[in-house]
């Protein structure tokens, strides 16, 4: 049974670093096809998608946020790692990592999400 | 500004059927990429109810049903129950953004 989990601060400072971590259970990151997402959703507004990585350590970014992204994998702790830099207070935001179904390309399990407030 | 426009919301009494719309572009749905939707409930992790356009993973019922043509798809919802209030969420990819995008977002109340 796949299940993943965010964890990091809940509030950081403008223009600080943001290191998120989503530890998953249930599936390897090394295994042919599997991918890991990470998604956001501000208070009250839409989702958004920001980065991907994959088995083969390929990654893909947000057009719009690609500067300010870092995403890695460490296979061995079954952990993904998103890092985000230069926090503005618009980036608080809930933050989601989730299983990317290797067939359809689809999110098919989320964590729970983490809360991160930016303000000083 | 979402690159897939869906209303805002929608609404129906118990036992109707709605729709949500979720409109692309060439880029994206007009390409033939698939469309996903997600139900988030109040306060939870969004939840996959349709992969690939129309398809329904185990344990969602059927009253729950996509599709899509040319740059547009849709959700419709059957026999509408006060536990389906909740946010839907269109899901696909974008070739010219060369990534994921989802939609807006619909708020659906049962009236």
């Amino acid at each position: 049974q796949i299940a993943l989990k965010e964890s990091g601060p809940t509030l950081v400072k403008p223009t600080q670093t943001l290191t998120l971590t989503c530890t998953f259970s249930g599936f390897s990151l090394s295994t042919s096809g599997v991918g890991v997402a990470w998604i956001r959703q501000p208070p009250g507004k839409a989702l958004e998608w920001l980065a991907y990585i994959y088995w083969d350590d390929d990654k893909t970014y947000s057009p719009s946020l690609k500067s300010r992204l870092t995403i890695t994998k460490d296979t061995s702790k079954n952990q993904v790692v998103l890092t985000m830099t230069n926090m503005d207070p618009v980036d608080t935001a809930t933050y989601y990592c989730a299983h990317r179904n290797s067939g359809w390309g689809y999110m098919d399990v989320w964590g729970k999400g983490t809360t991160v407030t930016v303000s000083s | 500004q979402s690159v897939l426009t869906q209303p805002p919301s929608v609404s129906g009494a118990p036992g109707q059927r709605v729709t949500i719309s979720c409109t692309g572009s060439s880029s994206n749905i007009g390409s033939g990429y698939d469309v996903h939707w997600y139900q988030q409930l109040p306060g939870t992790a969004p939840k996959v109810l349709i992969y690939g356009n129309s398809n329904r993973p185990s344990g969602v019922p059927d009253r729950f049903s996509g599709s899509k043509s040319g740059t547009s798809a849709s959700l419709a919802i059957t026999g509408l129950q006060a536990e389906d209030e909740a946010d839907y969420y269109c899901h696909s990819y974008d070739n010219s953004l060369s990534g994921v995008v989802f939609g807006g977002g619909t708020r659906l109340t049962v009236l």
